[in-house]
């Protein structure tokens, strides 16, 4: 069985860091190219980043170029999404998700809320 | 960046109705286009993939349709558990945007 666990969300003050994590199991990770897509509260989705299943080539949303970084360890079956110079704007829940051209396996969630 | 028009942003129908729902792309994505259901306090869940294509487990009622930029969701006989978020995305090219959504509610 295919599954996605996210963690390392929480509150931060403007301006602060956080580092998500996502812990895949159920299939050969280092095969599929992985996705982070987020929610503000009680908005749609916002796609935010892509990474090849090498981890050789990453794409980014406009709103968090030069601000996020996602990245992976195969090794560990985990992605990762670090998250820097955090704004207000940023407050959501972010999914992690299998898959590039169509994402077949989502996460639960976990919850960033960036606020003084 | 390609947009993405959505529409309606929201829906009343009865169950047993056919609904559909589409979506237009501002240039052409070569059916590079999915369509995701998100029920309230869940992950989205992935129900067509590069515009006609049925994902696994998906019921045979849920259909998707058209090219170049025009793109429909047809769901021909609606059930009490499809009363949920639709929503188009494109994966053409980064980044790949969303749709803003469209709300189906019971009538």
């Amino acid at each position: 069985e295919v599954q996605l666990l996210e963690s390392g969300g929480g509150l931060v003050q403007p301006g602060g860091s956080l580092r998500l994590s996502c812990v895949a199991s159920g299939f050969t990770f280092s095969s599929y190219a992985m996705s982070w897509v987020r929610q503000a509260p009680g908005k749609g989705l916002e796609w935010v980043s892509v990474v090849t299943s090498s981890g050789d080539n990453t794409y980014n949303a406009d709103s968090v170029k030069g601000r996020f970084t996602i990245s992976r360890d195969n090794s560990k079956n985990t992605l990762f999404l670090q998250m820097n110079s955090l704004r207000a704007e940023d407050t959501a829940i972010y999914y992690c998700a299998r898959g590039r051209y169509f994402q077949d396996y989502w996460g639960q969630g976990t919850l960033v809320t960036v606020s003084s | 960046d390609i947009q993405m028009t959505q529409s309606p942003s929201s829906l009343s129908a009865s169950v047993g109705d056919r609904v559909t729902i589409t979506c237009r792309t501002s240039q052409t994505i070569n059916n590079y286009l999915n369509w995701l259901q998100q029920k309230s306090g869940k992950a989205p869940k992935l129900l067509i993939y590069s515009a006609s294509n049925l994902q696994s487990g998906v019921p045979s009622r849920f259909s998707g349709g058209g090219s170049q930029t025009d793109f429909t969701l047809t769901i021909s006989s609606l059930q009490p558990e499809d009363f949920a978020t639709y929503y188009c995305q494109q994966t053409y090219s980064p980044p790949y945007t969303f749709g803003q959504g469209t709300k189906l509610e019971i009538k």
